[in-house]
């Protein structure tokens, strides 16, 4: 069955980056793209962006321009989303996520997220 | 960018109820809209697909419908576990989610 499994909680200070891993597992990883999503503390769902595992291709939400890289490693089925310059309102949980098809970027299966608290 | 919206954002019901969810585009989308259902503590799960296509495994009581601009969730008869946050989400341009909508039980 088709498993995206992310890296552990995470606690930051304001300025640093966080890097947080997403490994597939259940499918062939380079055949549909991987986003990444997150969720603020009472807040709703916030798409960050999109890269095709295919070619590394990437999109990113405008918000998160110039901060946040997304990368894979097709050797071991792992993306990669590393968020630079963090501020306390990063806090959240971010997760990977699949697209469902071609038609990209809706998401048919999800990481079990990632806590990333950013505190001094 | 597309702005998502829904109503309510709180919705009380009882097991059993209808119950109806609308999304809104801020423009024309076709139907490259997505509905999930979100629980505490897990990861949102994929309910709907191209507006009206139900992703598998989904339980049939739950459906959708719309296009353009105006979208509904529809479940037919309230389960227990259909408590939740439901999120509309637009992806005819990258992507972009509404603000949700939580049902309780009344």
């Amino acid at each position: 069955q088709v498993q995206l499994v992310q890296s552990g909680s995470e606690v930051q200070r304001p300025g640093a980056s966080v890097k947080v891993s997403c490994k597939a597992s259940g499918y062939t990883f380079s055949s549909h793209a991987i986003n990444w999503v997150r969720q603020a503390p009472g807040q709703g769902l916030e798409w960050m962006g999109w890269i095709s595992v295919f070619n590394g291709n990437t999109i990113y939400a405008q918000k998160f321009q110039g901060r946040v890289t997304l990368t894979t490693d097709t050797s071991t089925n792992t993306a990669y989303m590393d968020l630079r310059s963090l501020k306390s309102d990063d806090t959240a949980m971010y997760y990977c996520a699949r697209d469902r098809d071609s038609s990209g970027y809706h998401f048919d299966n999800w990481g079990q997220g990632t806590l990333v608290t950013v505190s001094s | 960018d597309i702005q998502m919206t829904q109503s309510p954002s709180t919705l009380s019901a009882s097991v059993g109820d209808r119950v109806t969810i609308t999304c809104r585009a801020s423009q024309r989308i076709s139907t490259w809209l997505a509905w999930y259902q979100h629980k505490p503590g897990t990861a949102p799960k994929l309910l709907i697909y191209r507006a009206s296509r139900l992703e598998s495994g989904v339980p049939s009581r739950f459906s959708g419908s719309g296009s353009g601009t105006e979208f509904t969730l529809t479940i037919s008869s309230l389960q227990p576990d259909d408590f939740a946050t439901y999120y509309c989400q637009q992806y005819d341009r990258y992507a972009s989610f509404g603000p949700g909508t939580k049902l309780e039980i009344k």
